[in-house]
């Protein structure tokens, strides 16, 4: 059974950087019919993709947000960067596995607030 | 971005009922649009993709339907495990674009 678990840290600062990794168990990160992706999720914004990345590192981001997406094929693991970030950014992180047409699978979620 | 718009965002509904949830999308989606389930505190759930596919092991009292720009979920006997969130994700193109999700309260 593939299990995705997020990890970072949980409070940033404004205008610091936030870094969350995803570790995926139970299947490769190199599988060549998915795509890896984070979602947030906020009281105010609801559910926002964020981004998706390949395994041979393409990547797709949502334009509105300043972010970075990285694989790394050898720990089976992705990472997001989101850069600048303000109180807007408080949300809770998700990782996940995207198929053609579906979210598939999802991590319990990590909760980061951005906050002096 | 697309605009995908939910409706309602909440309803009340006995166990039985049958219960309908649309979701609009701002532009031609074709039928790019699945469903998900959200209970309190868990990651959201797929349910439906592709407008009207069901996901391995969702019950099949759950249906979708639509294309183009208008698409709906229905829940048939609706059971007390089904109180949740509901919301559509369009997956047209990317940014992917959620709904503001449906809230299915116990009347």
């Amino acid at each position: 059974q593939l299990q995705l678990q997020e990890s970072g840290p949980g409070l940033v600062r404004p205008s610091e950087t936030l870094s969350l990794t995803c570790t995926v168990s139970g299947g490769s990160i190199r599988s060549s019919s998915h795509y890896w992706a984070w979602i947030r999720q906020s009281p105010e914004k609801g559910l926002e993709w964020i981004g998706t990345i390949y395994f041979t590192g393409t990547t797709y981001y949502n334009p509105s947000l300043r972010v970075t997406i990285s694989i790394d094929t050898s720990t089976n693991q992705f990472s997001l960067k989101l850069t600048s970030v303000t109180a807007a950014d408080t949300a809770l992180y998700y990782c996940a596995r995207e198929r053609a047409g579906a979210i598939e699978y999802w991590g319990q979620g990590t909760l980061v607030t951005v906050s002096s | 971005a697309i605009q995908m718009t939910q409706s309602p965002s909440s309803l009340s509904a006995s166990v039985g009922d049958r219960v309908t949830i649309t979701c609009r999308a701002s532009q031609d989606i074709r039928n790019d649009l699945g469903w998900y389930q959200q209970k309190s505190g868990k990651a959201p759930n797929l349910l439906i993709y592709t407008t009207s596919k069901l996901q391995n092991g969702v019950p099949s009292r759950f249906s979708g339907s639509g294309s183009g720009t208008e698409f709906t979920l229905t829940i048939t006997g609706l059971q007390p495990e089904d109180f949740a969130t509901y919301y559509c994700l369009q997956d047209y193109n990317r940014p992917k674009t959620f709904g503001q999700g449906t809230k299915v309260e116990i009347k």
